[in-house]
């Protein structure tokens, strides 16, 4: 099956830091990559998605200057954490799909667990 | 109202039950109907998808009702290894791409 990786599986910074996350899909091509962050027993909450070459769409409530959003190839999509305060602390996991419908697979990465000192 | 409610239990079963749970969506436009599992601190992964004709596999049967929506997904012969958290997902539609809504999940602790 389709595999999707991120990087870092974890990360600890302080306040006002900037944090960097990769993801990857590894076999296939991801025409359309999504972020999302997940609080402690909540649902995954989709912050923006991101076609190739494009400028991410955010949703609504989702401060795109706080988290930039960058998908330089069918690849890549890296998520940047600008300025990050304790309350970002969060398990923030990407997914990517080859289509561009709603009836097409996503496939998750394994997630990065940011805490914010 | 949410636009996809779950149950979040936790449903404790003994090895061996079946159970079943359902999820509502308050879009009626929405397009395609997916389950999927966590782990606890790990990613989604896709269990199964949801048809309008329904979709079994092995021990795991999920149903969609257009009518009053919502979707269900039925485990029968519960295993230790089921214990997870079930994520409802709904794919409205929207024109030139998608949205995927996640429920918040129900849980379920299979036990010995």
């Amino acid at each position: 099956g389709a595999v999707v990786s991120q990087h870092p599986s974890w990360v600890i910074c302080k306040s006002g830091t900037s944090v960097k996350i990769e993801c990857r899909s590894l076999d296939f091509q991801a025409t359309t990559m999504f972020w999302y962050r997940q609080f402690p027993k909540q649902s995954l909450m989709l912050m923006a998605t991101s076609n190739e070459g494009s400028k991410a769409t955010y949703e609504q409530g989702v401060e795109k200057d706080k988290f930039l959003i960058n998908h330089a190839s069918l690849t890549l999509s890296t998520l940047t954490v600008t300025s990050a305060h304790p309350e970002d602390s969060s398990f923030y996991i990407c997914s990517a799909s080859s289509g561009t419908t709603s009836t097409d697979t996503q496939y998750f990465g394994p997630g990065t667990r940011l805490t914010v000192l | 109202r949410k636009e996809v409610e779950q149950d979040p239990g936790p449903f404790n079963v003994p090895e061996g039950a079946t159970v079943a749970f359902n999820c509502t969506y308050s879009n009626s436009a929405s397009q395609s109907f997916f389950w999927y599992r966590q782990d606890c601190r790990k990613e989604p992964k896709l269990l199964m998808s949801v048809y309008s004709s329904g979709n079994e596999d092995g021990r795991f049967t999920a149903q969609l009702n257009r009518a009053s929506q919502y979707i269900s997904l039925l485990i029968r012969d519960s295993k230790l290894s089921d214990s997870a958290t079930y994520l409802c997902v709904v794919n409205p539609s929207r024109a030139g791409g998608f949205k995927t809504i996640f429920g918040a999940g129900t849980r379920l602790f299979v036990k010995a």
